[in-house]
């Protein structure tokens, strides 16, 4: 699987749209990007994925480069409920496990 | 249940004792995986379970590290001869085979275990 490179930490205001990049430069033609979350001393949440085209969904959107290299997650409207650790797997359709990096960790100030 | 359930949501023993951790997994799911995670760390990947093929069991540290999954149902972790190290939260997960593939993925709340 390739491996993906997201910052550390990341701040936003409450209110205010949070974008989180995620680097995945040796992503091969059959990967696709997943996101998930995981929220203070809960298991890890799924919130979106795509293979090359733009997602959106009730969470989030997910855009991704054309050249697939890279793709940002955001959350339009950020609430204090949105801190936590945002995790971004490169991974095939159908593998047989996700493999999670350390992610990034998003706190919402209010 | 409508969700995975893990079993018990806290667990402290002493080093050098067995323990056992249970999970439930969303009825009808016929993947099951184990993970564990360290304080401040990201998820390791222990262990998985597919309908009747044997397991992956790639990630398990050591042998003192075993899993099974009875009757494709309920899968119990055990880690015997405990070690401090081995302090951390275990996560249970499940999902459809196939279909939705890496977005099927429901995670239970997880076993803290303390070893002392």
């Amino acid at each position: 699987d390739a491996k993906t490179t997201q910052p550390t930490s990341m701040d936003c205001a409450e209110g205010r749209a949070a974008n989180l990049p995620c680097n995945h430069s040796t992503i091969s033609g059959n990967e696709y990007v997943y996101w998930y979350r995981q929220i203070h001393s809960q298991g890890p949440q799924y919130i979106i994925h795509g293979l090359k085209n733009n997602e959106t969904n009730e969470m989030a959107s997910l855009i991704i480069t054309e050249d697939r290299k890279s793709s940002t997650l955001i959350l339009p409207h950020a609430t204090l409920r949105d801190t936590a650790v945002y995790y971004c797997i490169v991974i095939i359709q159908g593998a047989q496990k996700l493999v999670f990096g350390q992610g990034t960790r998003l706190t919402i100030n209010p | 249940g409508a969700g995975v359930s893990q079993s018990p949501s806290n667990k402290v023993t002493e080093k050098g004792k067995d323990v056992e951790l249970r999970c439930d997994p969303i009825s009808g799911h016929t993947a099951l995986y184990w993970y564990r995670q360290s304080l401040g760390q990201g998820l390791e990947f222990l262990i998985y379970f597919q309908g009747n093929s044997a397991p992956d069991k790639s990630g398990l540290p050591s042998d003192r590290f075993s899993a099974e999954r009875t009757g494709g149902s309920v899968s119990t972790l055990t880690i015997q001869r405990t070690q401090q190290e081995d302090s951390a939260v275990y996560l249970c997960a499940s999902s459809e085979w196939g279909g939705q593939g890496a977005r099927g993925y429901t995670f239970g709340s997880g076993t803290r275990l303390t070893v002392v």
